[in-house]
């Protein structure tokens, strides 16, 4: 049973660039949480989907910023025209709804804004 | 805000005990989970404990958890190589999914 799958490990775009990070929830999961660690700092909750609907995106900033999970297909966090206070790692985590206590964590995307 | 605690390193001698602390400040906190971090991997979760307890062991892994100071203890015994990791603290409320992270603490252990 694969783990949950980001792509890329690293993205690097240039500043005004878009960045679009890939998430696929491990099996049997509907649930997917964004979180986002700035350096230095720890993890910060970003946005939680399920299929389809955003459920919550208190932690999203209000700009350039964006998430979908498409009834088919990994769940995308877009990042509209760059900038270098974006570089950071971007973790996605799934779960079945049932057990909001467990989420199971990806390997993250290091993002790095030139 | 809430907020979590860690001190960012941690080095000890292989075979030695390895003691890694966190301080939260929500007194609302139901639970506090360790995670782990080895090179290029995903978050992986060690253990978590719920905070009407106080201790919860696990093979290697024992939690201790002072409510009434907020702190939270990891202790991995006879500490290897293979325990070089960054390990995060974090705490959450029932049933939330916004889990609030320390910083890490990087573990090294010397051979």
């Amino acid at each position: 049973n694969a783990g949950v799958m980001q792509n890329p490990r690293h993205l690097v775009r240039r500043r005004g660039q878009e960045a679009r990070l890939r998430c696929s929830p491990m099996k049997g999961h509907s649930h997917v949480y964004w979180y986002r660690q700035l350096p230095e700092e720890g993890l910060k909750f970003m946005v939680y989907l399920q299929k389809e609907n955003i459920i919550d995106e208190s932690g999203m900033p209000k700009e350039r910023f964006s998430a979908e999970f498409p009834k088919e297909g990994p769940s995308i966090l877009r990042i509209q025209q760059v900038v270098r206070g974006d570089s950071a790692a971007y973790f996605c985590a799934s779960s079945d709804g049932t057990d909001n206590e467990k989420l199971f964590f990806g390997s993250g995307t290091q993002l790095s804004v030139l | 805000g809430e907020d979590v605690e860690q001190s960012l390193f941690l080095s000890v001698r292989e075979g030695d005990s390895s003691v890694i602390n966190c301080t939260y400040t929500d007194s609302s906190s139901t639970y506090l989970y360790w995670y782990k971090q080895e090179p290029g991997a995903g978050l992986q979760l060690l253990t978590y404990i719920f905070s009407n307890m106080d201790m919860k062991q696990d093979q290697r892994l024992t939690v201790l958890l002072n409510k009434k100071d907020k702190h939270l203890s990891l202790r991995i015994a006879d500490t290897q190589t293979g325990d070089s990791a960054i390990y995060f603290c974090a705490e959450s409320t029932s049933g939330t999914y916004k889990y609030i992270f320390g910083t890490g603490t990087r573990l090294k252990v010397l051979a």
